[in-house]
């Protein structure tokens, strides 16, 4: 099946920093989704991508939809110890309404 | 504007047995999706309903079923439980707009197969 590879796996950075994460697919994909989740809770919806090239921001996060259709990227500016969590990308192929392909998250620890 | 609502937010049952969970969408939700997550993974499609018909299927047997309510909301049974059923059961609601659906999850159902 469709794989989405997530990198890195976890991060530790200083409170402060800025923080990149991506993920790459084999397929194409028509909508990229950022999720971030905490301990116990269902994944937050942080940003959605919708067209390639697309550069979208949410207060410190920004995120882009690959030009290939195939990636796309996250960027958290001066990181806060509440960025804390797991971060997934998300991403639908053409005509599987519903069906969101996951990657295995990316760990982001801030130390104070 | 309540968001996605799951019930219970545990559970433990043992092998053999079944299970329901159920799940309320967000208010003008009219879609329904089912996702498994197992630790330390990302979450993976179970199905989605829309119009009570289940629409989409992913990768899972059929003791894996559900079911859509004329209120839109959903449970999802397991039959014959299997140790490798534990893993936290997410619900995602989202309005049917055809493509570039945002889906937001509940809480989930935290299930423990012993």
């Amino acid at each position: 099946g469709q794989q989405l590879n997530q990198s890195p796996q976890s991060m530790f950075i200083q409170e402060g920093e800025d923080v990149s994460m991506n993920c790459t697919s084999s397929s194409i994909f028509n909508t990229w989704l950022w999720y971030k989740q905490d301990p116990g809770e269902g994944p937050v919806l942080l940003i959605a991508l919708y067209k390639a090239g697309e550069l979208t921001s949410n207060g410190r996060l920004t995120a882009q939809f690959g030009t290939t259709r195939k990636d796309s990227f996250l960027n958290i500016s001066a990181s806060i110890p509440s960025d804390v969590g797991i971060y997934f990308c998300a991403g639908q192929i053409v005509g599987s309404q519903g069906n969101l392909i996951f990657g295995k998250g990316t760990k982001l620890s801030v130390k104070p | 504007d309540a968001g996605v609502t799951q019930s219970p937010t545990h559970l433990i049952k043992t092998r053999g047995q079944q299970v329901t969970l159920r799940c309320s969408p967000k208010s003008g939700h009219d879609t329904v999706s089912w996702y498994q997550q197992a630790l330390g993974q990302g979450p993976q499609f179970i199905f989605q309903y829309y119009e009570e018909e289940e629409r989409q299927r992913g990768n899972f047997p059929d003791r894996f079923s559900g079911h859509q309510f004329p209120n839109y909301s959903s449970e999802l049974n397991v039959n014959a439980l299997l140790l490798g059923d534990s893993a936290l059961y997410l619900c995602a609601s989202s309005l049917n707009l055809g493509e570039g659906e945002k889906l937001f999850f509940g809480s989930g159902t935290q299930l423990s197969v012993l």
